[in-house]
């Protein structure tokens, strides 16, 4: 299996602050590389798609990058209600998921 | 609008299993694949496997090779996910969602990424 290594863990930022959290692959996986927002006690919501791709109703602040094994998802200027968990997934192989990361407001 | 609805809250023993249902609404159900994502309480995703109706066979993730049965109902629009030999370790919330997928000469060659989601089903194994 593909592993995915997020990073932070856990973040804690002020509105309108920039944030940004990466992801690695534990191998080569091209773009194909999403990320999901996960509020609590909802199902997660797909925010971005093969790296860089914005999907159809998300914010325009919300964005990502990267190709390989390197991903980067960037908040521009951080709102109370992106308060959730983050989640990257590659399906270069059969889909595997980052642990996740917490965002806090400070 | 692609909706998905899922069945209700389950208790099982541990050695049993446990059956959750997926109804799809709005779209084509037969078109698109349905995937099967699990998230032990305080943890991350786990895929579990996948399945497109019209094609009928399903993919699993390793991980669950022998324990989990995922079928699809046309008729109904309806998919399922069964797992058996439960333990407590399978205690998560079970959600279903529909899949893009990439296909080569008829053959599944990736779940690439999911949207919508259903809403979830608590299954938790306890003596």
């Amino acid at each position: 299996d593909i592993q995915m290594t997020q990073s932070p863990s856990s973040l804690s930022a002020s509105v309108g602050d920039r944030v940004t959290i990466t992801c690695q692959a534990s191998q080569d996986i091209s773009n194909y590389l999403n990320w999901y927002q996960q509020k609590p006690g909802k199902a997660p919501k797909l925010l971005i798609y093969d790296a860089s791709n914005l999907e159809t109703g998300v914010p325009s602040r919300f964005s990502g990058s990267g190709s390989g094994t390197d991903f980067t998802f960037t908040i521009s200027s951080l709102q109370p209600e992106d308060i959730a968990t983050y989640y990257c997934q590659q399906y270069d192989n059969l889909p595997t998921f980052g642990q996740g990361t917490k965002l806090e407001i400070k | 609008q692609v909706q998905l609805v899922q069945s209700g809250a389950e208790v099982k023993k541990p050695g049993s299993s446990v059956k959750v249902s997926c109804k799809a609404s709005g779209g084509t159900f037969s078109s698109y694949a349905i995937s099967w994502v699990r998230q032990a309480p305080g943890q991350g995703l786990e895929w579990m496997g996948g399945i497109i109706p019209i094609f009928g066979t399903a993919n699993y993730a390793q991980k669950f090779q022998g324990r989990v049965t995922i079928t699809a109902d046309e008729s109904t629009s309806t998919a399922y996910m069964e797992l058996s030999s439960l333990r407590s370790e399978d205690t998560a919330v079970y959600y279903c969602a529909r899949t893009r997928i990439t296909m080569v000469q008829g053959v599944i060659t990736s779940y690439n990424w999911f949207d919508p989601w259903g809403q979830g089903t608590l299954v938790t194994v306890s003596s």
